[in-house]
């Protein structure tokens, strides 16, 4: 079975230049969380969608971050413009509506490099 | 509010080793709790889990028992293997609907031959 398939995987960019990183979530899966995870911060939740909508926002760092889901099986985190302080790994994770089980099903990452 | 507080690394240990890294949480009501595994160059993925009071999840070797008493989810294993070198992160849930899990920063584990 496919898992949350995540890309890039990998970006290196220049200050300034827009970032859009994608996600497609489980077949099913009704919860959509965007992470971003640096050595200093740890793992930080910057926002998620139930149902396609966006339920809490509050962990964009600032309006240069912006995301949506148009639908059920695409989502996207815009980084516009982008700055140094940027660069980190950003997950994207799923998991089911209904009943809680308490897992999340993780992408593998898009490693963003801003110089 | 929800957090979670676990011990900082990183930890390093000889193989057959006994591991213990701690948790504690801090949660109104009867959060469920969760051990998170992260793989180099990988996603997180689910070690295991406890939803209610005095419940013991395990996986692969690993155990951790939710003490509601000491708001508690201490991992232990008795024997790490080399294979076990990864980023443990201790989470939690408030039974929400919507999936939000509460991360903790993670422990770096390093299993040496």
């Amino acid at each position: 079975d496919a898992g949350v398939i995540q890309s890039p995987r990998h970006e290196v960019t220049e200050m300034g230049q827009e970032v859009t990183l994608r996600c497609k979530p489980i077949s099913g899966h009704n919860s959509l969380f965007w992470y971003r995870q640096t050595m200093m911060r740890g793992l930080e939740l910057l926002i998620y969608f139930n149902n396609n909508v966006p339920i809490d926002d509050s962990g964009m760092p600032e309006d240069r971050f912006s995301a949506k889901m148009p639908n059920a099986s695409f989502s996207t985190l815009k980084i516009q413009p982008s700055e140094p302080r940027d660069s980190a790994v950003y997950f994207c994770a799923s998991t089911p509506g209904g009943a809680v089980t308490g897992e999340l099903f993780f992408g593998e990452g898009s490693r963003l490099t801003v110089l | 509010g929800n957090s979670v507080t676990q011990m900082e690394g990183p930890v390093t240990l000889s193989e057959e080793a006994f591991l213990t890294i701690n948790c504690t949480y801090t949660a109104t009501g009867y959060p469920s709790l969760f051990w998170y595994v992260q793989y180099p160059g990988e996603g997180l993925q689910l070690l295991l889990k406890a939803t209610k009071a005095d419940d013991k999840g395990s996986n692969k070797g690993f155990e951790a028992t939710y003490r509601k008493e000491t708001t508690s989810f201490h991992l232990e294993k008795g024997s790490v293997q080399v294979s076990d070198s990864a980023v443990y992160f201790c989470a939690l849930s408030r039974g929400s609907t919507l999936g939000r899990l509460y991360f903790g920063r993670g422990t770096q584990l390093t299993v040496w031959p």
